[in-house]
Order: structure tokens, then sequence, then C-alpha cells
């Protein structure tokens, strides 16, 4: 059975640190592997998309990475701002879509 | 329910017809989310609603999209017109009861000829 399992569930740090976020799954048949973030009451808000040939994908202050072998993906956020609080999902598709645990996020001044 | 619905499973229809999909949210549940995930591509929000405030349509790829919910229950998601772009896994989610995570319905696997 697929599993999805993010670390750390929960993190807090003051503006301006460079974070990990890490996702790791068991089944390295993934076709892609997408990191959301999800704000109070909004919908899921897409950031990067990995597909499975891919290693790495870096949007503005973003970079994602994709190790199937390790079963492992990274979201590394550069120079963390009070905005960027909220929670990270990584959501891996297999023939469905597999939910991560999440990883809920406060950056504060 | 035990879950978030969505009728029906599979959908194929021919170029320029109208579809509607349909959602039932889990039992409470404020909000209700509609996304929806083409192939070899990732997750793509559609449209949010929350209670009885005006629907978040900013994820709509045109006009041709359009979803309602009535009774603050269940929500129907319309696409008229149907092109071959269209072909997708149309997603429905749902949350609420002081939290908001959301909890995923199936899907509507819809194929457009």
């Amino acid at each position: 059975k697929q599993e999805v399992t993010q670390i750390p569930a929960a993190l807090s740090v003051p503006e301006g640190e460079n974070l990990v976020l890490n996702c790791s799954f068991t089944d390295s048949a993934i076709y892609n592997l997408q990191w959301f973030r999800q704000d109070p009451g909004k919908g899921l808000t897409s950031l990067l998309l990995i597909q499975s040939s891919q290693r790495e994908q870096t949007s503005g202050r973003l970079n994602a990475s994709l190790d199937k072998s390790s079963g492992r993906s990274t979201l590394y956020i550069a120079a963390s701002q009070p905005g960027d609080s909220a929670t990270y999902l990584c959501v891996g598709r297999t023939d469905k879509l597999i939910f991560g645990t999440g990883t809920r996020l406060q950056v504060f001044p | 329910g035990a879950g978030v619905s969505q009728s029906p499973s599979n959908k194929v229809t021919e170029k320029g017809k109208d579809v509607e999909l349909r959602c039932d949210p889990i039992s409470g549940h404020t909000a209700l989310y509609w996304y929806r995930q083409s192939l070899g591509q990732g997750l793509e929000f559609l449209i949010y609603f929350q209670g009885n405030s005006a629907p978040d349509k900013s994820g709509l790829p045109s006009d041709r999209f359009s979803a309602e919910r009535t009774g603050g229950s269940v929500s129907t998601l319309t696409i008229q017109r149907t092109q071959q772009e269209d072909s997708a896994v149309y997603l429905c989610a749902s949350s609420g009861g002081g939290t908001w995570a959301q909890y995923f319905g199936p899907g509507t696997r819809l194929t457009v000829l």
C-alpha cells in the first residue's frame, strides 16, 4: 500500500530562514509528485509538479527535488516569509492520488 | 454520509455535448472544492464554495465551466460544449467541522471523444 509521509509535522521559524520540508513514499512507482500549500478555508494551491522522469523543479524561492530510488522528495523554501505560513502537502500519483500527511509551517516576523 | 461521493464514476461524451458532474459532500461540511487532474498533469484547482459566500471561481479554465451548490450541500459542475482537452478526472472535496482538512471523493473520469 502506497503511503506518503511528511516530516516534520509542524515547523515554526523566524522569517529569513531557509527551510527543507521532507516527503517520503513507500512505492517508487509514482507517475509524478506535486507539492501544494493549503491555507485555512481555501483550495489547494499548486506549487511545483515533478514528473517521474525529472529530478527537480524550481519556482521563485521554491525548489523541489525527487529521488524515486530512495522514495523521497524535498521542498526547499529560501528566505522564508510570514506569508509562507500554511500547510504544505505532497501528493504522489500512481493509479490514484496519495496525499501526504502535511507539514504545518509558521513563519513569524 | 461516510465520505464524499461523486457521480457518475465514469462519463464518456462526444465533443460539443454538455455534461454535469455531481458531488455529495460529507454531511455538515460547509466548504466544497472542485479540482481536476488531466492525464500526465498535476491536480488543478477549479472552484471553491464556503457556506453562503460567493464562490471562488478563480480556477475555472473558461466560461464553459460553471458550478452550483444547492442548499449548501450537493454541488454540480457543468461543462458546456465539451472539448477533448476537458478529458480528465474531476475531483470533489469537502471540509468542515472545525478543521479545514479536505476529504476527497473518488472522482469522475470524463472522456470527451
